[in-house]
């Protein structure tokens, strides 16, 4: 099946600096992936929508310049956390989706646990 | 405001059960509706269900979507110590785009 990769799986950081978590689909194209946000116990909740080529779609409520995405290729997206603080620790999880074939076709990556100190 | 709600949020059965797991959700330009398992990291795709009344299994777990009452459930029969996992649903719009219940965390014991 497909694959997603996430990297790194966990960062630890101190208090105002940013973090890159990377999301890359290995063996296919990605035109759209997908960033979300998990906190303990709680679900999944979609931040924001990256395109290939074009600027991030953000969901209401989340702060597009705290939660920087950068989809360079078709393959990688990036969500930088910048000036981090101990309320953004989380884990964050993208999906990539294949080739617009609808939701059965996302793929999810491992995940990257943020902690900030 | 859209939603997606799953019951129970947590579930403690013993090997060989049976559970049912709920899922309602009230989502606009709602496409499908969609089952994960997450065990310690990235959720797994089990089904997504566009039909109303039309069964999906898959071995020991089948699902079933009702549009008419915005309510999707899965079973799990003769549970194993495997299939313990938190159980996401989601509801599917604006092509793949996804909003998330909470969860039902299920635990098997032996």
């Amino acid at each position: 099946g497909a694959v997603v990769s996430q990297h790194p799986s966990r960062v630890i950081c101190k208090s105002g600096t940013s973090v890159k978590i990377e999301c890359r689909s290995l063996d296919f194209q990605a035109t759209t992936m997908f960033w979300y946000r998990q906190f303990p116990k709680k679900s999944l909740m979609l931040m924001a929508t990256s395109n290939e080529g074009s600027k991030a779609t953000y969901e209401q409520g989340v702060e597009k310049d705290k939660f920087l995405i950068n989809h360079a290729s078709l393959t990688l997206s990036t969500l930088t956390v910048t000036s981090a603080h101990p309320e953004d620790s989380s884990f964050y999880i993208c999906s990539a989706s294949r080739g617009g074939r609808g939701p059965g076709e996302l793929f999810f990556g491992e995940g990257s646990r943020l902690t900030v100190l | 405001e859209d939603k997606v709600v799953q019951s129970p949020l947590s579930l403690v059965v013993h090997e060989g059960d049976t559970v049912t797991l709920n899922c309602s959700y009230e989502v606009t330009n709602f496409r499908s509706l969609l089952w994960y398992k997450q065990e310690k990291k990235a959720p797994t795709f089990l089904f997504m269900l566009t039909s109303s009344g039309i069964e999906k299994k898959s071995g020991r777990l089948s699902s079933i979507l009702d549009k008419k009452e915005l309510s999707s459930i899965l079973n799990i029969t003769a549970t194993q110590t495997g299939d313990s996992a938190i159980y996401l649903c989601a509801g599917s719009y604006n092509t793949d785009k996804l909003i998330f219940g909470t969860g039902t965390r299920l635990q098997v014991f032996p």
